[in-house]
């Protein structure tokens, strides 16, 4: 079991409200995603870092911003919610070194938006 | 255009059966293929990863097989438990940058029945 953890797991938003989703990792990995997933349909990249004060956009574009500030940590922001945002995002890492293709993955948060 | 494209997309077998989950894959430069298992409101955990040297991994009762000629994989789940009722999820990886870019298939799901 990997050591990354994603708050709050579960959360549930007006409209117009500013959220961030919490990801931190005790591992010391260099490199941390984020994925956006919708129910029955594939993950997609739409964040991720090399490392403090390195951040990138993904594959899918998406309203949100991150910051790396910290190598634990790699919160996700939305600053004013909307109801297309209703997704489940996960947080990844990965391994700098000979296991460099693994990637653990958080347990997600399930964002609702009204 | 990369992609991954997986079968069945849903599966429902007995508890003690075999079964056997597809992935084609059209990734290129190709690096490496892997199995995540990821269960109901949970992060993907990842189950084998093989470089395209390698055509058979085991890891308990789930072995998986790449021919990367065909660029196809499968997983095998021998004497299914109830605990493997899940989504079964190809992931293929490109070598074309330093990211190693990760596609993902939409997942299986299978449901084991007592």
């Amino acid at each position: 079991e990997a050591d990354i953890y994603q708050t709050p797991r579960y959360l549930v938003i007006g409209t117009g409200k500013k959220i961030t989703l919490e990801c931190s990792q005790t591992m010391g990995h260099d490199k941390m995603y984020w994925y956006q997933q919708d129910p029955g349909m594939e993950l997609h990249l739409i964040h991720y870092s090399y490392g403090v004060n390195s951040t990138e956009k993904g594959d899918l574009s998406s309203e949100s911003t991150v910051s790396r500030i910290r190598t634990e940590h790699f919160p996700l922001t939305l600053e004013s919610a909307r109801p297309s945002h209703t997704s489940q995002y996960l947080c990844a890492s990965s391994d700098p070194g000979p296991n460099s293709y693994e990637q653990y993955f958080g347990p997600g948060t399930r964002l609702t938006v009204t | 255009k990369n992609q991954v494209e997986q079968s069945p997309q849903s599966l429902i077998i007995l508890e003690g059966k075999n079964c056997t989950l597809q992935c084609n894959y059209t990734v290129s430069p190709f690096s490496n293929l892997r199995w995540y298992k990821q269960d109901t409101g949970r992060g993907p955990v990842s189950l084998t990863i093989m470089t395209f040297s390698e055509n058979t991994k085991s890891n308990g009762r789930y072995t998986a097989t790449l021919d990367a000629d065909t660029k196809q994989s499968s997983l095998h789940i021998t004497a299914s438990q109830l605990s493997d009722s899940a989504s079964y999820i190809c992931v293929a990886s490109d070598r074309g940058s330093t990211l190693g870019r990760l596609y993902f298939g939409r997942g299986t799901q299978l449901t084991v029945w007592p």
